[in-house]
């Protein structure tokens, strides 16, 4: 079962702030953070675990709410390094694949 | 450390023609996995090896697609015959577990 991402694109100024949305269906053991720049592979950014924890890479976070089987990534102070395609990844309890969702596009305008 | 090695970086076919790609995980990495990304999607899993066992292959169209990971390193992912369809960029990527994904550059092919 794909994750759903919202929003599907979004548009900031430097130094603008961003939040990105994940969610899924089903129960979910971790969620990971993957983005991607036009023409390269993605990188991962970060990986959650149950438990609600939220982690911080630079100026970009993210939380993961298991209850609701949600996770956001948060963007803050954005720079122009930070476009590109955001991909969240889910794991469900007792899968072993890694599903992404289909992508939310940030672009970063001077 | 190295990176996880694909080749070729592009390739351009005929449908109904056949093609192949190569993948060498990051050392030590047991997991192998195989997405197809067509163009403004998400990374669509074909196939997950656990050393040279499938895990999962259950959106992989096994009547044109087929993949091998001998001896638990190499991975070969290879289409017979291609569509149209299949146009897209395919990634190769290794893990140490459940841990993250370290991703190959990918092999875009392009099926006329």
């Amino acid at each position: 079962q794909q994750p759903v991402q919202s929003p599907q694109a979004v548009i900031l100024r430097e130094g603008e702030d961003a939040v990105i949305n994940c969610s899924s269906s089903k129960a979910l053991y971790s969620v990971h953070w993957y983005r991607q720049k036009h023409g390269e592979a993605p990188v991962f950014l970060m990986i959650l675990l149950k438990g609600g924890e939220q982690k911080g890479h630079e100026k970009i976070s993210a939380s993961f709410n298991e209850k609701k089987q949600q996770s956001s990534l948060y963007l803050t102070a954005s720079q122009l390094s930070y476009s590109g395609t955001y991909f969240c990844g889910t794991l469900d309890q007792g899968a072993q694949k890694l599903v992404f969702g289909q992508g939310t596009r940030l672009t970063i305008n001077p | 450390e190295a990176g996880v090695a694909q080749s070729p970086r592009y390739k351009i076919i005929e449908k109904r023609q056949s093609v192949a790609f190569w993948c060498n995980p990051i050392s030590g990495h047991a997991t192998l996995y195989w997405y197809q990304q067509i163009l403004g999607q998400g990374p669509k899993l074909l196939i997950q090896f656990q050393n040279n066992g499938v895990v999962d292959d259950s959106q992989l169209p096994k009547d044109r697609f087929s993949a091998e990971r001998l001896k638990g390193v190499d991975s070969t992912l290879k289409i017979q015959p291609a569509k149209l369809e299949d146009s897209a960029v395919y990634l190769c990527a290794s893990s140490f577990g459940r841990e993250k994904l370290f991703f190959g550059s990918g092999t875009q092919l392009s099926v006329l």
